[in-house]
């Protein structure tokens, strides 16, 4: 199974910042590679596919690049609706698998 | 745009088995991959299985093959997700997503399944 590795687990930020988020992958995956976001008692919202694409409707802060075994999203100026984790998934080998996650909390 | 509606919360005993419904309203699954993921109380995802609609061929996560099958009924638009054996560390919130393939795009709101004596 291909394993993916989220850095940082905790990371706090103040509205305004640029955050970037990484995740690993234990091995090449090329740009198959999801970001989901995820608020308390909700379900996780698509942000990006393709290691780079927005999903419609995705705020043009959030943008997200990589391939191969290591990729980034970025949010460039963090607003408050924001704080939340986010996930990294892989689509390139059955079983998909998920990074562990970056909470994003307010410093 | 289609959503996805999942059955309401359920409370078990260890060894019995849950099913678990994920009905498509405002458009139909026909054409779609349906994936599973669940999400222990505090934890990450966990991608459990899909099935590929139009061909009715499911697949599993290695860790939950022998206990989990995945079923649709095209005509009613709904999947299901039935998990067997149960035990205390199957304690978890469970989702349906559409499954594009490049990523989930449309998520079930989540069942929450509590396993206890």
């Amino acid at each position: 199974d291909i394993q993916l590795t989220q850095s940082p687990s905790f990371l706090s930020a103040s509205v305004g910042d640029r955050v970037t988020l990484t995740c690993r992958a234990s091995q090449g995956i090329s740009s198959y590679l999801a970001w989901y976001q995820q608020k308390p008692g909700k379900a996780p919202k698509l942000l990006i596919y393709g290691a780079s694409t927005l999903q419609s409707g995705v705020p043009s802060r959030f943008s997200g690049s990589g391939s191969g075994t290591e990729f980034t999203l970025t949010i460039s100026s963090l607003q408050p609706e924001d704080f939340a984790t986010y996930y990294c998934q892989q689509v390139n080998n059955y079983p998909l698998t998920f990074g562990g996650g970056t909470k994003v909390e307010i410093k | 745009q289609v959503q996805l509606v999942q059955s309401g919360a359920e409370v078990k005993k260890p060894g019995s088995s849950v099913k678990v419904s994920c009905k498509a309203s405002g458009g139909t699954l026909s054409s779609y991959t349906i994936s599973w993921v669940r999400q222990a109380p505090g934890q990450g995802l966990e991608w459990m299985g899909r099935i590929i609609l139009i061909l009715g061929i499911p697949n599993y996560a290695q860790d939950f093959q022998g206990r989990v099958t995945i079923t649709a009924d095209k005509s009613t638009s709904t999947a299901y997700m039935e998990l067997s054996s149960l035990r205390s560390d199957d304690t978890a919130v469970y989702y349906c997503a559409r499954d594009r393939g490049d990523g989930m795009d449309v998520w079930g709101q989540g069942t929450t399944v509590t396993v206890s004596s």
